[in-house]
């Protein structure tokens, strides 16, 4: 099987716009998870989706949003970009939704806002 | 709530040494406690898992963890370090009512001497 693909892998914007980040999780995966990882405040938990529903949220302003479609992929924006955007964005899928079922991270998408 | 403590941010040991990286973890209930490595550049991948049973867990790439409830430890484990090992290593953990977040520490970066 395939892994859990992300897109793009890099992606340089400017304060103040608004970005999309893809997720792709494994064939037959209902969960994807998105995560926030920085030097500073390490991996931080965004939000959970399944079967097309958000199911946990994390303390993120809400100027981080995501979806999820039909097929299971998952999208997140952030809109009005603050510098303290920058991270590495990592999601994971997951068969079910909970912490019984292994999650797969993907190779994350790495935003920098300048 | 949920916390993950992990005391070490640096560890390096010699090649063929053994290891041991220190998690301490904060939840009320019963909690579902994961090490997963971090290579850079990488996502996350999965080394073991504990939810109930036998305390000390195997996992991949020969480490070992074992779950101390009266000390609130969930400490990694490796008999002999090899160079590949060396890597991030991330602690967390999840609950039930949580669904698919985990709350991961802050990450113990280990370098490897040969």
């Amino acid at each position: 099987k395939a892994g859990v693909t992300q897109t793009p892998r890099y992606l340089i914007k400017t304060r103040g716009q608004q970005v999309t980040l893809s997720c792709s999780p494994i064939s037959g995966h209902r969960s994807v998870s998105w995560y926030q990882q920085t030097p500073g405040q390490g991996l931080q938990f965004l939000f959970e989706y399944f079967s097309e529903t958000q199911r946990n949220k994390g303390n993120f302003p809400g100027r981080f949003s995501g979806r999820q479609f039909s097929n299971s992929r998952s999208e997140m924006n952030v809109s009005t970009l603050e510098l303290g955007d920058s991270a590495l964005y990592l999601c994971a899928s997951s068969e079910g939704t909970n912490p019984t079922y292994e999650q797969y991270f993907g190779p994350g998408t790495r935003l920098t806002v300048t | 709530a949920q916390s993950v403590t992990q005391p070490d941010i640096h560890i390096t040991v010699s090649e063929g040494a053994s290891l041991e990286l220190r998690c301490n973890y904060s939840y009320g209930a019963t909690p579902y406690l994961f090490w997963y490595v971090q290579s850079p550049g990488q996502g996350l991948q999965l080394l073991l898992k504990y939810f109930s049973g036998d305390t000390l867990v195997q996992g991949i790439k020969g480490f070992e963890a074992e779950f101390k409830r009266s000390q609130s430890s969930f400490n990694l484990r490796k008999p002999s370090v090899h160079w590949s090992d060396a890597a991030e290593y991330f602690c967390a953990v999840g609950a039930m009512e949580y669904g698919n977040k985990l709350v991961f520490g802050a990450g113990t970066i280990l370098r490897v001497k040969s």
